[in-house]
């Protein structure tokens, strides 16, 4: 299986600031179609999942674009250039390039 | 808009069954995959398994491979998790999710099971 870890899994930030979250998978994401399949999504305190980024970079209808998504292979990025107060929650990474699609542990974003 | 309702969590006893239904709204159920996640109280997100579209061949997580069935009636624009031979360590909400190509794009409010004696 691949496995997906991310870096950090608690990110205090203040508001109006920067943010990046990295993940990297035990394996390159590159299929054999040639789609890298990573993907970010944003889980909000009790809410379910929301997907922000799809295939690295391409961010999804309706995310704002203080979000973006970077990387290729083994090593990507989520970035948020100005952290708002909705964005608080938990961030996930997951890879749908091969069976069984996985997650990364995630990363709790605070404000400070 | 898309709606995807789950129904059917609740407590059951180890050893039990259950099953859970995804009602899905605003779109056609026929030409998407369909994804079953969960995620245990406090814990991340597990892929459970999945349905393709068309042939309705299916995908499973090796931790519940043989005792969880993903099925669909695109009919009845549902889709549904059986779930047997219930552990403790499948207490979850579980989460219905659709595919589109290259992500899954929306997901249900989630169903809570509860797995105790």
């Amino acid at each position: 299986d691949i496995v997906m870890t991310q870096t950090p899994l608690s990110s205090p930030v203040t508001l109006g600031q920067p943010a990046s979250i990295s993940c990297r998978s035990s394996q390159s994401l590159v299929h054999s179609n040639g789609n890298t399949y990573l993907s970010w999504l944003q889980q909000r305190p009790g809410q379910p999942p929301r997907l922000l980024i799809y295939k690295i970079s391409n961010r999804f209808s309706g995310v704002p674009d203080r979000f973006s998504g970077s990387g290729a292979g083994t090593d990507f990025t989520l970035k948020i250039s100005r952290v708002e107060a909705e964005d608080v929650g938990v961030y996930y990474c997951m890879q749908m390039t091969e069976f069984p699609w996985t997650f990364g542990p995630g990363t709790k974003v605070e404000i400070k | 808009e898309v709606q995807l309702v789950e129904s059917g969590g609740g407590l059951v006893q180890p050893g039990g069954s259950l099953r859970l239904s995804c009602a899905a709204s605003g779109f056609n159920l026929r030409s998407h995959w369909m994804n079953w996640v969960r995620q245990a109280p406090g814990k991340g997100l597990e892929w459970v398994g999945n349905i393709e579209h068309e042939t309705s061949e299916k995908q499973y997580a090796d931790s519940v491979r043989g005792r969880f069935t993903i099925s669909r009636d695109n009919a009845k624009n549902s889709v549904y998790l059986q779930m047997n031979s219930l552990r403790a360590e499948d207490t979850a909400v579980y989460y219905c999710a659709r595919v589109i190509p290259g992500a899954v794009d929306s997901w249900g409010q989630g169903t809570l099971v509860t797995v105790s004696s």
